[in-house]
């Protein structure tokens, strides 16, 4: 079945250092993916999206890029503040239909801590 | 406005109660999931509804049960607590036309504590 793997966490930065966050996936066909971010004491919410290889998202000054060769979809900030201190969530959803439809298998979550 | 809510925000209780969670939306949207995620932040999805139709169903001890009065509201009923059923349950929509590529919305999330 489907299925997301990241980076193993807690990861802890500096403000203004570079963020990467890796997450590699195993499905069938071209899904979609996802980056949800979730903060602390409240629900996620959607980071960025790219639902074609190649495609890049990017929101808040964070990109990923989907590789479909290398089934990835790595998280990136070239700066990171306090304020993005949160848990990270890579995600997919199946693009083909059936009863798989719409349901996001997501990874285990990767905590970042971002010190002044 | 909040979009996606659910009541209670902690629920704390028994082993052997049942108890139900309440999910409303907002936006219009057709598509409601319930998601569970652990100790270790791990969220899994547990089921999705359909403009009221059952969609998803995962691998869910069948003392849970979900119920959509309407597409703006889902509902999760959970018989016979456990103490393993102690998790943050959260509640999400998405506008149901393309599932493949919508957003999910989600609420703030529903703390399950069993004693």
């Amino acid at each position: 079945g489907d299925s997301v793997t990241q980076m193993e966490g807690p990861v802890t930065l500096s403000e203004e250092a570079f963020l990467t966050i890796n997450c590699t996936y195993t499905a069938t066909g071209y899904p979609s993916l996802f980056w949800y971010v979730q903060y602390p004491g409240e629900g996620l919410q959607l980071l960025l999206k790219a639902t074609k290889a190649d495609d890049k998202g990017s929101n808040k000054g964070f990109e990923a890029t989907y590789r479909k060769e290398t089934t990835s979809f790595h998280l990136e900030k070239g700066s990171v503040q306090v304020s993005d201190s949160a848990v990270y969530f890579c995600a997919l959803s199946p693009n083909a239909g059936g009863t798989s439809y719409g349901k996001l298998t997501f990874g285990q979550g990767t905590i970042l801590t971002v010190h002044p | 406005d909040t979009a996606v809510s659910q009541t209670p925000k902690y629920l704390v209780t028994q082993m052997g109660n049942d108890k139900s969670i309440k999910c409303e939306q907002n936006l219009g949207h057709d598509t409601m999931y319930w998601y569970k995620q652990d100790s270790k932040k791990f969220l899994k999805i547990m089921f999705s509804y359909n403009n009221k139709e059952l969609i998803i169903n995962e691998t869910v001890p069948n003392r849970f049960s979900p119920k959509s009065p309407d597409k703006a509201h889902l509902n999760l009923h959970i018989n016979s607590l456990e103490l393993g059923d102690s998790a943050v349950y959260f509640c999400a929509s998405s506008l149901g036309q393309q599932p493949s590529t919508d957003t999910q919305y989600f609420g703030p999330g529903t703390r399950l504590t069993v004693l």
